[in-house]
């Protein structure tokens, strides 16, 4: 079965530090891939995704991904956090078979604290 | 103004009565989920409906049924038979191009409490 591996479950950062978290997948085959965060209080927002071409993905507010196919991973890295940035973030893989479905498959999310 | 809309935002329910999640979208997608959100355990799929009038279940189904009548409506019941209903329940809902590559949207969410 198709998992999803977030292996940081809480990151406490200083402002302006870099961020990176991690997410690995476990499917060989096609793989949409997405990080989506929770703010508090907000609902669940897409901050980005791949789906084909270039495997270095820019979203908003500053965030980026990167998919190394080979190491099966999908990481979202920002050079410079914010306050604002305290959030749940999700990894999220959508795999096909055979273009039967749709379903995400989440990782159990990373609790971001920044401080000021 | 488009989106999914989630009512009522918190629910309490006794033990043993059924409970029924209101979504809608007027994003005229073809496709609708259902998730709950339990802490540590991320999202995990419930039910989801690729079109009118069809759904499958999902990776915990068990103790909830759905119905897809309208394109912008899915409603989720969670019976008296789910054995720790107490969650967040998030609804989800995406164009259903399964070809390319598809994104969900997510709406805000109901919190469910069973006393």
């Amino acid at each position: 079965a198709q998992s999803v591996s977030q292996h940081n479950h809480h990151v406490i950062l200083s402002e302006a530090a870099s961020l990176e978290l991690g997410c690995n997948y476990s499917y060989g085959g096609t793989v949409n891939l997405f990080w989506y965060v929770q703010y508090p209080g907000q609902h669940l927002q897409l901050l980005l995704k791949y789906f084909s071409g270039d495997p270095l993905v820019k979203g908003i507010k500053g965030f980026e991904a990167e998919f190394i196919k080979s190491k099966f991973s999908f990481n979202l890295r920002k050079p410079s956090v914010q306050w604002s940035d305290t959030a749940e973030y999700f990894c999220a893989v959508n795999a096909y078979y055979g273009g039967a479905t749709n379903k995400l498959i989440f990782g159990t999310g990373t609790l971001l604290a920044v401080q000021p | 103004d488009g989106g999914i809309t989630q009512s009522p935002k918190y629910l309490f329910r006794k033990e043993g009565q059924n409970v029924t999640l209101s979504c809608e979208q007027n994003l005229n997608h073809d496709a609708m989920y259902w998730y709950r959100q339990d802490p540590g355990q991320g999202l995990r799929l419930i039910y989801y409906s690729q079109i009118v009038n069809d759904f499958q279940k999902g990776d915990i189904a068990e103790g909830y049924s759905v119905s897809r009548e309208k394109k912008e409506s899915f409603p989720l019941t969670v019976t008296s038979a789910q054995k720790n209903p107490t969650a967040f329940y998030l609804c989800a809902s995406s164009i259903g191009d399964r070809g390319a590559g598809d994104t969900q949207y997510f709406g805000p969410g109901t919190r469910l409490t069973v006393l």
